[in-house]
């Protein structure tokens, strides 16, 4: 079975200052991927990085990196040059290929930015 | 923006009522998801299907049920509403060879 933990409810962050959230997961599988998407209040849930867990290299979109470290089971998000559009509930999620395929998700992290 | 749709946005029933919520896609993905996502936003799988005739219960129990018909149609039923069944319901899909899931807008079940 997969799961994901996301240790922090709510974090805050200062327009134009980096943000770290946490993820950890589990799974017997040795092949996944893990994910981070984001839901801005009332709208869509969107993807905003992705990582192959084959792939040492962390994965980078624009001002989105995470941390990627597979010994430890760990998946963090960096959140660099934070804007207010940043602001939203950020779901780290894991799909294990092999088996159910299931996409788990953790409990989320409500990100707040202040101006 | 993502091809998937569900129907309706928003839905206020009595206790005892059956209804379906629909949700579909026009990208042709064989992989379908519903999550149950509730106050604390916590998102909870409770169906999911890899394709046409194909359907999984999830992690979390649920007294719903789907049906997979058609690849772009992944309908889910409560045969009889309880408020308890209140929640946002989340649609989601994704292909085979690309691990993306795209998720619809949900709908907002109140069981009264």
């Amino acid at each position: 079975a997969q799961t994901v933990t996301q240790s922090q409810p709510e974090m805050s962050v200062q327009e134009a200052e980096t943000v770290t959230l946490s993820c950890t997961y589990d799974t017997s599988e040795s092949d996944y991927y893990l994910f981070w998407y984001k839901q801005p209040p009332s709208r869509q849930m969107i993807l905003v990085i992705r990582q192959e867990a084959y792939k040492q290299q962390n994965a980078t979109e624009n001002r989105f990196s995470v941390n990627f470290q597979k010994a430890a089971k760990s998946f963090s998000l960096k959140i660099s040059d934070s804007q207010l559009g940043d602001a939203a509930m950020y779901f780290c999620a894991c799909l294990s290929q092999g088996g159910s395929e299931k996409l788990v998700f953790g409990k989320g992290t409500k990100l707040t930015v202040n101006p | 923006e993502a091809d998937i749709y569900q129907t309706p946005r928003y839905l206020v029933i009595g206790t005892g009522k059956k209804i379906t919520l629909e949700c579909s896609q026009t990208m042709g993905h064989d992989k379908m998801y519903w999550y149950q996502q509730d106050p604390g936003m916590e998102l909870h799988l409770i169906h999911y299907s890899y394709g046409v005739n194909s359907t999984e219960k999830g992690d979390l129990s649920s007294e719903s049920t789907v049906s997979r018909i058609r690849t772009e149609h992944f309908p889910l039923t409560l045969e009889s509403a309880r408020p308890s069944h209140t929640s946002q319901y989340l649609c989601a899909s994704s292909a085979v060879s690309n691990t993306e899931a795209f998720f619809g807008q949900g709908t907002r079940l109140t069981v009264v």
